[in-house]
């Protein structure tokens, strides 16, 4: 398969724990995004990176979350001390840097349910 | 403002008939504009993208209609089929830094009944 692959595809947390997704972008894409999408929502850029330097943060990324991308392949996406309202699905996505439009190809999503 | 506002949020249709979702957008810094389709349990998937230098783009039965000065898209999905039964999101984007960054409307749940 060579689209963007996320793990796990569900998680069921209790509210204080941490929690950690993985994503695996396309192998020569060196732009990988996380986005954020509640129910009924479209999806909400919280964080992109070059290979591996984080380059960019929305205010939606609080300091309970952090994200890194060491060697510019795959990246994680950590949330600590979760709460009620960090449930959701974190989509990741990734583009080449080149070109016009740098076209997003999405991931499938881990939902995170926080109880 | 970076705000872009969707419409319906639901749409039912017969199938062979037309669906038609609607979007406005208020920065006018936005240059590109990407229509996704989203199956349940799968990612957005890019549908359709348009830049506001032309007025309406056709690929098969999905064609984007463009108004830059009313700072209005839309999707219009001739012959609809069941299978097009989805939800579709616009979006609106600007280079941010140096890449893009999307911005989403809420999303039009597409129902075709056979």
């Amino acid at each position: 398969d060579t689209g963007v692959s996320q793990d796990p595809r569900h998680k069921i947390t209790k509210r204080g724990q941490n929690v950690t997704f993985r994503c695996d972008p396309i192998s020569e894409h060196n732009r990988l995004y996380w986005y954020r999408q509640t129910l009924g929502q479209g999806p909400e850029f919280l964080t992109y990176f070059q290979n591996e330097a984080q380059l960019e943060k929305s205010r939606l990324l609080s300091d309970r979350f952090s994200a890194e991308r060491p060697k510019g392949s795959f990246s994680t996406l950590e949330i600590q001390r979760t709460e009620q309202g960090d449930s959701a699905m974190y989509l990741c996505a990734s583009s080449l840097a080149q070109g016009r439009d740098n076209e997003q190809f999405f991931g499938p999503g881990t939902r995170l349910t926080v109880l | 403002q970076q705000q872009v506002k969707q419409s319906p949020q639901s749409l039912i249709v017969q199938k062979g008939g037309i669906s038609i979702i609607n979007c406005a957008y208020e920065n006018t810094a936005f240059d590109y504009f990407p229509w996704y389709q989203q199956f349940p349990g799968k990612g957005p998937a890019l549908l359709i993208a348009i830049r506001p230098d032309v007025s309406e783009k056709k690929e098969g039965r999905f064609t984007i209609s463009f108004n830059k000065s009313a700072k209005q898209f839309s999707l219009h999905i001739m012959d609809s089929q069941p299978g097009d039964s989805a939800t579709y999101f616009c979006a609106a984007s600007t280079i941010s830094g140096s890449a893009r960054q999307l911005t989403f409307g809420s999303g039009t749940q597409l129902t075709v009944l056979p």
